[in-house]
């Protein structure tokens, strides 16, 4: 199993709303990632997990908080956003260590829309 | 954290051609570099990587050059074809202390005409 489950796929909230992302692999890796995509933009690294630890906050506002409740599963808990948060929001997932061959492997992302 | 420059951001080839992009990265520690290709509306997709200690890998149609001492890494497609036409983006990745780190180019938008 190869897959990197994200969902919901798409999501529309208000700017008062709080909602949640949720992304979820078997691969047994101990890293996930939180990145964010613009339209016509690269992924842009948000937040990082090595062993259910926080390891990278890319200085991302606290309208945005993440939580890895095990090895798992990586939640993104939205409150408060912006329009401008309004993008593509990607999981991934990869060893901690590159020995061999490390792929980090991509959820489908979540289309978020913030009105 | 590290900087990984791309270019062009956009090429445009006719089938059958070769296409070449290039990144650069500032972290010497970056030690594995992937390849991601993008269609719209999907997810990256990894389609060819490369650790430090390999100077060049390549997998049919595809193939990626590393010049560590100039920091710097290439992916080459050749005989291209319309379905290649994508996004691409490079990305450099870097492990400190058990802790990673990805981060990606800003992306070539690759156009292959018929």
């Amino acid at each position: 199993d190869t897959e990197v489950t994200q969902t919901p796929k798409h999501l529309v909230m208000g700017m008062t709303n709080k909602k949640s992302l949720k992304c979820e692999q078997h691969m047994g890796h101990r890293a996930m990632y939180w990145y964010k995509q613009k339209a016509k933009k690269p992924p842009e690294l948000m937040f990082v997990y090595s062993y259910e630890k926080l390891s990278i906050n890319e200085s991302v506002p606290s309208r945005f908080s993440p939580e890895c409740p095990n090895s798992s599963l990586l939640n993104l808990h939205l409150h408060a956003l912006q329009p401008e948060d309004s993008a593509l929001y990607l999981c991934a997932s990869s060893q901690v260590k590159v020995t061999g061959r490390t792929e980090a492997f991509f959820g489908q992302g979540t289309r978020l829309t913030v009105v | 954290g590290e900087n990984v420059e791309q270019h062009p951001s956009t090429l445009s080839v006719q089938e059958g051609d070769s296409a070449v992009i290039k990144c650069t990265y500032s972290d010497s520690a970056s030690n594995y570099f992937p390849w991601y290709k993008q269609e719209l509306g999907k997810r990256p997709q990894l389609i060819i990587d490369i650790r430090s200690n390999v100077g060049e890998k390549k997998d049919q149609r595809i193939a990626v050059t590393l010049n560590k001492t100039a920091k710097h890494f290439s992916l080459h497609i050749t005989e291209t074809q319309p379905e290649d036409s994508a996004v691409y983006f490079c990305a450099a990745f870097i492990n400190v202390n058990n802790n990673n780190d990805m981060r990606f180019g800003a992306g070539t938008r690759l156009t292959v005409k018929p």
